[in-house]
């Protein structure tokens, strides 16, 4: 099976814009998380979507946003970036193994750069 | 709010040495799964521990969860330069996809 994919890879962007980042899940797979990667804050959970609703949401400001399509196919978006959303965003997809443990599996990032 | 400590942040050893890097928390998880992370690439999934007191070994990585589920350690025999990453731990407050990750270990191992 193809790994998760995310694109793209590297993005620059300017204060105040907003910018649109695609994950592509591993086949089968209907849950998808988003993760911010900072060198102070390590990894951080932004949040999940499952079977196109969001379950789970973590602390961040409501500029960060997201949605899943009936493929399980997501996107996730920030408007009026800052400075400090500098970072890689990470993907992931999962599946629902025996026991309902969700085993993660992760995309390469989108490392996002704002000036 | 669930945190998970993990320690220690910098480890720098020589080949064949032996380390131990331990995730611990005040709060109990479904599951702790282990992540090996390179530069510019996502985290790569070891191993998940599901069980108190589970114990779990991938060559020479030894894997072992508390038997009250907050905590976990992980374990290297003989480190080789290939082991060199960040390993990362991280908990599943439920039977979802969120996880709670540590700050990760970040470990040279040199010829």
């Amino acid at each position: 099976k193809a790994g998760v994919t995310q694109t793209p890879r590297y993005l620059i962007k300017t204060r105040g814009q907003q910018v649109t980042l695609s994950c592509s899940p591993i086949s089968g797979h209907r849950s998808v998380s988003w993760y911010q990667q900072t060198p102070g804050q390590g990894l951080q959970f932004l949040f999940e979507y499952f079977s196109e609703t969001q379950r789970n949401k973590g602390n961040f400001p409501g500029r960060f946003s997201g949605r899943q399509f009936s493929n399980s196919r997501s996107e996730m978006n920030v408007s009026t970036l800052e400075l400090g959303d500098s970072a890689l965003y990470l993907c992931a997809s999962s599946w629902a193994r025996a026991g309902g443990i969700y085993e993660q599996y992760f995309g390469p990032g989108t490392r996002l750069t704002v000036t | 709010t669930q945190l998970l400590e993990q320690s220690p942040q910098f480890l720098s050893i020589q080949e064949g040495e032996n380390l131990t890097v331990y995730c611990n928390s005040s709060s109990v998880f479904s599951s702790l799964q282990w992540y090996r992370q390179e530069p510019g690439e996502g985290p790569v999934l070891l191993v998940t521990v599901v069980t108190g007191g589970e114990v779990k070994k991938l060559k020479r990585l030894t894997f072992q969860f508390g038997d009250a589920r907050k905590d976990s350690s992980l374990h290297i025999t003989a480190a080789q330069p290939g082991d060199t990453g960040l390993y990362l731990c991280a908990g599943a407050p439920g039977n979802t996809g969120k996880l709670i990750f540590g700050q990760g270990t970040t470990l040279q191992v040199k010829p």
